[in-house]
């Protein structure tokens, strides 16, 4: 049974950077992709990015492009999302969810990380 | 990028009602189609992928069809476990992207 856990709640200051963790357990960690998806209060889904340790490979929404960094480290089969710049806006609850390679499909899902940016 | 859209964004039904939910794509993505449903505070739960394949343990009660652009999700009788916000994904490229959510709460 795979399982995601992600890091604890942030509150950052507007042009800092914050930094969430998301460790899997069960199942194979470099076989599988990595995604985040975040949700503003009260918003829908955003989706941010995918990296895919088996294939060195990440892809981001346009609108994040330049901003976020997703890196993967086997050794503790954890995958770190990095939000830099950050502004108001940025404040949600971040996901990282488990995606199979080939289908898109984001299963399971972490429990989510609060990030709040406020000065 | 490929839009999605959802229709209705929320709706109020009983117990025991039929609901559907109705998503749509900008562009045809063929039966690419995921399904999530979540409730408040919590992580979306996946329910339905390739448009119409329940996940396991999903209740057979969810139902989905559709193909091209145009997608629905049903379900046959609404229990009480079943009031949340649902979320419809397409998986045919990237970036990938979400309707914007049907509510689906109590009348």
């Amino acid at each position: 049974q795979v399982h995601l856990v992600q890091s604890g709640a942030e509150v950052k200051k507007p042009g800092s950077s914050v930094r969430v963790s998301c460790k899997v357990s069960g199942g194979t960690f470099s076989s599988n992709g990595i995604t985040w998806v975040r949700q503003a209060p009260g918003q829908g889904l955003e989706w941010m990015g995918v990296i895919i340790p088996i294939l060195d490979s990440t892809n981001f929404a346009q609108k994040l492009q330049g901003r976020v960094t997703l890196t993967a480290d086997e050794s503790t089969s954890t995958v770190h999302m990095e939000l830099r710049s950050l502004r108001s806006e940025d404040t949600a609850v971040y996901y990282c969810a488990r995606v199979s390679v080939g289908t898109w499909r984001f299963d399971p899902w972490g429990q989510g990380t609060l990030v709040t940016v406020s000065s | 990028d490929i839009q999605m859209s959802q229709s209705p964004s929320s709706l109020s039904a009983s117990v025991g009602d039929r609901v559907t939910i109705t998503c749509r794509a900008s562009q045809s993505i063929a039966t690419f189609l995921n399904w999530y449903q979540q409730k408040p505070g919590k992580a979306p739960k996946f329910l339905i992928y390739d448009a119409s394949t329940l996940q396991s343990g999903v209740p057979s009660r969810f139902s989905g069809s559709g193909s091209g652009t145009d997608f629905t999700l049903t379900i046959s009788s609404l229990q009480p476990e079943d009031f949340a916000t649902y979320y419809c994904q397409q998986s045919y490229s990237v970036p990938l992207t979400f309707g914007g959510g049907t509510k689906v709460d109590i009348k």
